[in-house]
């Protein structure tokens, strides 16, 4: 069974700039989550879907937002970028919602010059 | 406002002994605890989790053992191993957010051969 996938891996914006980053969970999970992880913030939860609908937000202002297709896949967009947006991005998923267990991704590396 | 907290940025252990990771929570609505780890360049991996309901719980040479009046979890690795050097974190959830996992800063884990 393939895992999760994230695309892209590595990217490169400037200040100002949006990005989408993707996601394909892993076949027959319809839960998808993205967490941001920093060196000095940690592991930071940004949001939750199932079924195309959101469920949970973190603490994080409106420049960042998500979505969810038909099929299961995510995708987060950053907009206005700013210098400490700089980090990993991860997205998991797992079979149902509420549940702790999940399946990461390698993650994509976001990198804001 | 840190809700859960891994005191030790590291731990070194000899292969064959035991290494015991610690995590501390200050959030009462959190009734569900879990470790992951983490190797470079790959994304965290489940490890083991507890309900609040126990006060441990085993998996293999994995023990996660929970204090709830203390706050406090601790996972238990014997032996431990050279492959089981990697990043730990422990997560929790509950409440309304089961879905959302706060996640502790990590200990780095050593295990020397």
């Amino acid at each position: 069974k393939a895992g999760v996938t994230q695309t892209p891996r590595y990217l490169i914006k400037t200040r100002g700039q949006q990005v989408t980053l993707s996601c394909s969970p892993i076949s027959g999970h319809r839960s998808v989550s993205w967490y941001q992880q920093t060196p000095g913030q940690g592991l930071q939860f940004l949001f939750e879907y199932f079924s195309e609908t959101q469920r949970n937000k973190g603490n994080f202002p409106g420049r960042f937002s998500g979505r969810q297709f038909s099929n299961s896949r995510s995708e987060m967009n950053v907009s206005t970028l700013e210098l400490g947006d700089s980090a990993l991005y991860l997205c998991a998923s797992s079979p149902y919602p509420n549940t702790g267990e999940l399946f990461f991704g390698e993650g994509s590396r976001l990198t804001v010059l | 406002d840190q809700q859960v907290k891994q005191n030790s940025p590291s731990l070194s252990v000899q292969e064959g002994r035991i290494s015991i990771l610690n995590c501390d929570y200050t959030n009462s609505m959190f009734d569900y605890f879990l470790w992951y780890k983490k190797y470079p360049a790959e994304g965290p991996t489940f490890l083991i989790s507890i309900s609040s309901i126990k006060d441990k719980n085993e998996d293999g040479r994995f023990t996660v053992f929970l204090n709830k009046s203390a706050k406090h979890l601790s996972l238990h690795i014997v032996p431990s191993q050279p492959g089981d050097s990697a990043v730990y974190f422990c997560a929790a959830s509950g409440g309304t957010s089961y879905g959302k996992l706060t996640f502790g800063q990590g200990t780095i884990l050593t295990v020397h051969p």
